[in-house]
């Protein structure tokens, strides 16, 4: 199983650009989330899914979007970078019964650079 | 949201039993409590989970006094490959899974 796949692993961008971070799952899990890290800050909600059709906001939300169409992808779309989006990128699922019980499966990143 | 709160950093040597705590005050009755490890350039892993009182696997026990407002995992004679950040994760049973800033562990020969 390739569990969690991220797509592109590396990314430059300028500011105003717009892309999407790719993210799968061969798990048939429901529950999906992205993440941000920045040195010294952790780990940062951005928003998550807990099934298809459905996607709440977490922490840090302004200035990503995201939808989920399938069970096993959930994009995150950065519709006008920012220097401030520089950025390693994670995505994670886990199975829906409890989030807070599944462990999450996590993606290895994708690292943004805004210029 | 179980807000959580760890040590920045922690240093040990090769051989030490280390413990990190983990405060989380606002946990609620339905959340668990679960542990991760992370390694540069990768994403975090599992490393365990527990409700009450303690877990034990092959790579650590994790230690959850009867109030739940702690946990403390413990490392038995961690290695230099231990090396890593630690983070606590407690709560988010509807999805919004809030981690804290985790805990860098540095073993030293």
């Amino acid at each position: 199983n390739a569990g969690v796949t991220q797509t592109p692993k590396f990314q430059v961008l300028k500011t105003g650009q717009s892309m999407t971070l790719q993210c799968a799952q061969d798990m048939n899990h429901e529950y999906m989330s992205w993440y941000r890290q920045d040195p010294g800050m952790g780990l940062r909600l951005i928003h998550y899914s807990v099934g298809a059709g459905i996607t709440d906001q977490g922490e840090v939300p302004n200035g990503y979007n995201v939808s989920r169409s399938t069970t096993e992808d959930f994009p995150l779309r950065l519709l006008s970078a920012a220097p401030s989006q520089t950025s390693v990128y994670f995505c994670a699922s886990s199975y829906r019964d409890s989030p807070s019980r599944s462990p999450l499966h996590f993606g290895n990143g994708t690292r943004l650079t805004v210029t | 949201l179980a807000k959580t709160t760890q040590p920045i950093s922690m240093d040990s040597y090769e051989g030490q039993e280390v413990n990190i705590t983990c405060s989380h005050n606002n946990i609620a009755t339905n959340d668990y409590i679960t542990w991760y490890q992370q390694f540069p350039s990768q994403g975090p892993r599992f490393i365990i989970q527990g409700y009450k009182t303690k877990v034990t696997n092959e790579v650590a026990s994790l230690f959850i006094p009867a109030d739940r407002k702690s946990s403390t995992l413990s490392l038995p004679r961690v290695s230099l490959s231990d090396t890593a950040v630690y983070y606590c994760l407690a709560g988010g049973s509807q999805g919004n899974l809030i981690f804290g800033k985790g805990t860098k562990l540095s073993v030293k020969p």
